[in-house]
């Protein structure tokens, strides 16, 4: 069974500055989506940033990047420039391969973000 | 972009008594939606898969005569929870994958259920 592991139960940042998130997993299956999901203080989840296993190409949105790294089995999530409405809880989770809807998401327990002003 | 519509948002209702949570896709069609539940400071633990116009998945411990869930159309999947409990309150949230199928891109607002 598949695992996913955030290891930072909390994180602070300073404005402007820039914070990484770590997530580990662990899988015997060579293909999978990874993501990082942010769920702010409204609770309203919302997809942050998507990897292909596939791709070699760390994914980037904006000021969200990731570092992926298959043979550590590692994928955090690089925040630039931080901003106030940053701070929100951020969840790493593991998707298998094809399949579509039966695959279900696998998170792992979050990690809280803080930003100072 | 595509919106997922959750209602209600807070709810409190009496022991024994039921109450429905409606998820809705605004401007396009899902044939799937997923339920959640979350405990505070926790992750989400999906409770079932909803299927359009076919019985949903339950997930491995989750009472299906208890959390019934009703995908009758494209855009509207149900969660009923039945004869609440006090142990029932939590937040329960829905959500749906993008075209693609592979990426749940699109959640709702949740809903926060507390049973008295």
């Amino acid at each position: 069974a598949q695992t996913v592991t955030q290891s930072q139960p909390e994180m602070s940042v300073q404005e402007a500055e820039t914070v990484t998130l770590s997530c580990t997993y662990d899988t015997s299956e060579s293909d999978y989506y990874l993501f990082w999901y942010k769920q702010p203080p409204s609770r309203q989840m919302i997809l942050v940033i998507r990897q292909e296993a596939y791709k070699q190409q760390n994914a980037t949105e904006n000021r969200f990047s990731v570092n992926f790294q298959k043979a550590a089995k590692s994928f955090s999530l690089k925040i630039s420039d931080s901003q106030l409405g940053d701070a929100a809880m951020y969840f790493c989770a593991y998707r298998s391969y094809g399949g579509g809807a039966t695959n279900k998401l696998i998170f792992g327990t979050g990690t809280l973000l803080a930003v100072q002003p | 972009g595509a919106v997922v519509s959750q209602h209600p948002s807070r709810v409190i209702c009496k022991s024994g008594t039921s109450v429905k949570i409606e998820c809705r896709s605004l401007d396009f069609q899902a044939t799937t939606m997923f339920w959640y539940r979350q405990f505070p400071k926790q992750s989400l633990m999906l409770m079932a898969t909803s299927n359009e116009g076919s019985k949903a998945t339950y997930e491995q411990g989750v009472e299906k005569d208890k959390f019934l869930i009703n995908h009758a159309s494209l855009t509207l999947s149900t969660l009923t929870v039945t004869s609440a409990h006090p142990e029932d309150s939590s937040f329960y949230i829905c959500s749906a994958p993008d075209r693609g199928g592979e990426t749940e891109a699109f959640f709702g607002q949740g809903t926060r259920l507390t049973v008295v």
